[in-house]
């Protein structure tokens, strides 16, 4: 089984100081990780994902996230916070195969203030 | 850039009523998910399909039904609507190479009266 956990409903940054979302895995094997953004009334959208090889990845809006396997997690980054980050991130976890069926967290609300 | 349309953004329907929600893709994408999205819960897999008529069953499968007869298109049936599948609905698409990125559609928030 896969499971994702992200232990912060809710995190509040000022804005221009680094932000960070925290997400932890668990499977039984290698992980396949991604993060998604989700905006009021709007469908996920994707910001990036773990596949294999450097552990940094980079994506989207200047956001990056760094796998780290001895502490299973894959927590989100930002060095520089601005007011429109603020939305609901969730992080999923798949171990590929069966249609590729991602496990998701329950998300974190990220706000982000002036 | 990959679109994934929901037929409609809002529905409000009646209990015991059959409700019918759709979803289409314009990738040509063999993988279609449905999911509900719950606060607190995050977003839980309905039910899945791996190719046309194919399915199989998600996390939450109970009370749910879907059809995939055409590849661009995943239909999500509520058989007897209830109270507790009031929610928002998403539907995603994804290619076959894995592990492949999942394109979400806007939702569908359903309310049932």
């Amino acid at each position: 089984a896969q499971s994702v956990a992200q232990p912060e409903d809710q995190v509040n940054v000022a804005e221009g100081n680094p932000l960070t979302v925290k997400c932890t895995y668990s499977v039984s094997g290698n992980p396949y990780l991604f993060w998604y953004v989700q905006y009021p009334n709007r469908g996920l959208q994707f910001l990036l994902k773990y596949i294999t090889g450097d552990n940094l990845v980079k994506g989207s809006y200047g956001f990056e996230a760094e796998f780290n396997k001895s502490q299973t997690s894959f927590h989100l980054k930002k060095p520089s916070a601005l007011v429109s980050d603020s939305a609901l991130y969730f992080c999923a976890v798949t171990m590929g195969g069966g249609g590729n069926k991602l496990t998701f967290g329950t998300g974190t609300q990220l706000k982000v203030e002036l | 850039d990959v679109k994934v349309t929901q037929s409609s953004r809002y529905l409000v329907k009646r209990t015991g009523e059959k409700v019918f929600l759709e979803c289409v893709q314009d990738m040509d994408h063999e993988n279609m998910f449905w999911y509900r999205q719950d606060p607190g819960l995050g977003l839980r897999l309905i039910y899945f399909s791996y190719d046309v008529k194919m399915k199989e069953k998600g996390d939450i499968p109970e009370g749910y039904s879907v059809s995939r007869e055409k590849k661009e298109r995943f239909s999500l049936i509520l058989e007897s609507a209830s109270t507790n599948q009031t929610s928002m609905y998403l539907c995603a698409s994804s290619d076959g190479q894995g592990p492949p990125t999942q394109h979400f559609g806007d939702g569908t928030r359903l309310s049932i009266l």
